[in-house]
């Protein structure tokens, strides 16, 4: 069966300190990935997906980036956090042709 | 870039009454999915609608994708407390690109 880890669960971050969150997916191969951001008691904002290794779209200009170093890794990163990063990341996973998604824990993120 | 409008962004009920929230889109879709979340938990699949004039039930859940592929509902009937979440529909795109709507979030009063 096929299983998604994000870590870690919790996440308090210094402003200006960089930040790395790790998805990796278990059981399947070449998922679509996908990262995003749920502001507190807000919707889904999608930030990046990617269809392929190195492959990422970004839907949000803003000081986050994403990266697939590896067919089932994807890696949100940011080199300097502002406190509007602060929220709950989650990354999720789709089947090629099949757009039923799948999500990690997620992410919880405060920026102090 | 392709968006799904939901309403309400709120709604309260008394256990018992039937609570239904609305999914629109300006462009035809070629999918919507539904998903819950739970407070604090992560969104979990409901169901996906591919079909004009689809209509699919769970238990006492409903779903429903409009004739233009444009608009797509959820109706619980009769809700009990387990139905507390926020619910969110999604549209799919041809380029695996899935767009969320804002969600509503439904408490229920026992």
């Amino acid at each position: 069966s096929q299983t998604i880890h994000q870590w870690p669960a919790t996440l308090v971050q210094p402003v200006g300190s960089p930040l790395s969150l790790e998805c990796t997916v278990e059981g399947t191969s070449n998922p679509n990935l996908y990262w995003y951001r749920q502001a507190a008691g807000r919707g889904l904002q999608l930030l990046f997906y990617s269809i392929g290794i190195d492959q990422i779209s970004s839907e949000v200009p803003q000081n986050l980036s994403a990266s697939r170093p590896q067919d089932r890794q994807f890696i949100l990163s940011s080199k300097k956090l502002l406190l509007s990063d602060s929220g709950f990341y989650l990354c999720a996973w789709t089947r090629t042709g099949n757009t039923e998604a799948f999500f990690g824990q997620g992410t919880r993120l405060t920026v102090v | 870039g392709q968006q799904v409008m939901q309403i309400p962004q709120y709604q309260h009920v008394q256990e018992g009454e039937d609570f239904t929230t609305y999914c629109n889109s300006s462009t035809t879709l070629s999918n919507i999915q539904w998903y819950k979340q739970r407070p604090g938990g992560h969104p979990v699949f409901l169901i996906q609608l591919v079909k004009s004039g689809e209509v699919k039930k769970q238990k006492r859940l409903t779903f429903q994708f409009g004739e233009a592929k444009k608009n797509s509902s959820l109706h619980i009937t009769a809700t009990q407390t387990t139905d507390v979440g926020t619910y969110f529909c999604a549209a799919g795109g041809s380029n695996y690109k899935l767009t969320f709507g804002k969600g509503t979030l439904l408490t229920v009063n026992p």
